[in-house]
């Protein structure tokens, strides 16, 4: 089973700065990686898969990167809804599917 | 538009049954694998099980292996979860997905709580 690991834990950044969020795969997904975006009382949203593609409807600020084992989540130019818990994944290696422990992003 | 509505939650006894159902809508439901994905209070997401386009193909975590069975309706446009044996350390938000890898969209999920 491939293990996520997801840095830090929380963020804290203000309106209008960047995020960067990092996920650690123990092994090489090979770029078969998604983020997913989970609002308080909603359901996770797909963001990134491919690790780089953008799913439809996401907005250019949020950008995925990376390859082998470490991927990159970035969120230019935050904005008040990026405020969210944020999940790497991984669909190289199945099964299992496995998903990392969640960044919490908070907005000052 | 693409929507999944799951039923079915509650509370349970340790060691009791329950039957998830999550109703598809807005897609071919028949031409897309589908996934279980639960999530304990206050905490990460685990994939469970997914199902291929016909049925032939199940797949689950090892922790519900022998318990927890997947299957699906495509005339129904309808995706199950049978869990039997149900332990505290099931206790959830099961959210159904489409997809086989990355998983969109996702369901508003049902909550099962297994306590006596």
């Amino acid at each position: 089973e491939i293990v996520m690991t997801q840095s830090p834990a929380t963020l804290s950044v203000s309106p209008g700065e960047r995020a960067t969020l990092s996920c650690r795969t123990s092994q090489s997904v090979s770029s078969n990686l998604a983020w997913y975006q989970q609002k308080p009382g909603r359901p996770p949203r797909l963001l990134i898969y491919g690790a780089s593609t953008r799913a439809t409807g996401v907005p250019a600020r949020f950008s995925g990167s990376g390859s082998g084992t470490e991927y990159t989540l970035t969120i230019s130019s935050l904005q008040s809804e990026d405020s969210a818990v944020y999940y790497c994944q991984q669909y190289n290696n199945w099964p299992p599917v496995t998903f990392g422990q969640g960044t919490k992003l908070k907005i000052k | 538009e693409v929507q999944l509505v799951e039923s079915g939650g509650g509370l349970v006894q340790p060691g009791g049954s329950l039957r998830l159902s999550c109703a598809a809508s807005g897609f071919t439901f028949s031409s897309h694998w589908m996934s279980w994905v639960r999530q304990a209070p206050g905490k990460g997401l685990e994939w469970v099980a997914n199902i291929n386009e016909d049925g032939s193909e199940k797949y689950y975590v090892d922790s519900v292996k022998g318990r927890f069975t997947i299957s699906r309706d495509n005339a129904k446009n309808s995706l199950y979860l049978q869990m039997n044996s149900l332990r505290a350390e099931d206790t959830a938000v099961y959210y159904c997905a489409r997809g086989l890898l990355s998983l969109d969209p996702w369901g508003q999920g049902t909550l099962v709580t297994v306590s006596s």
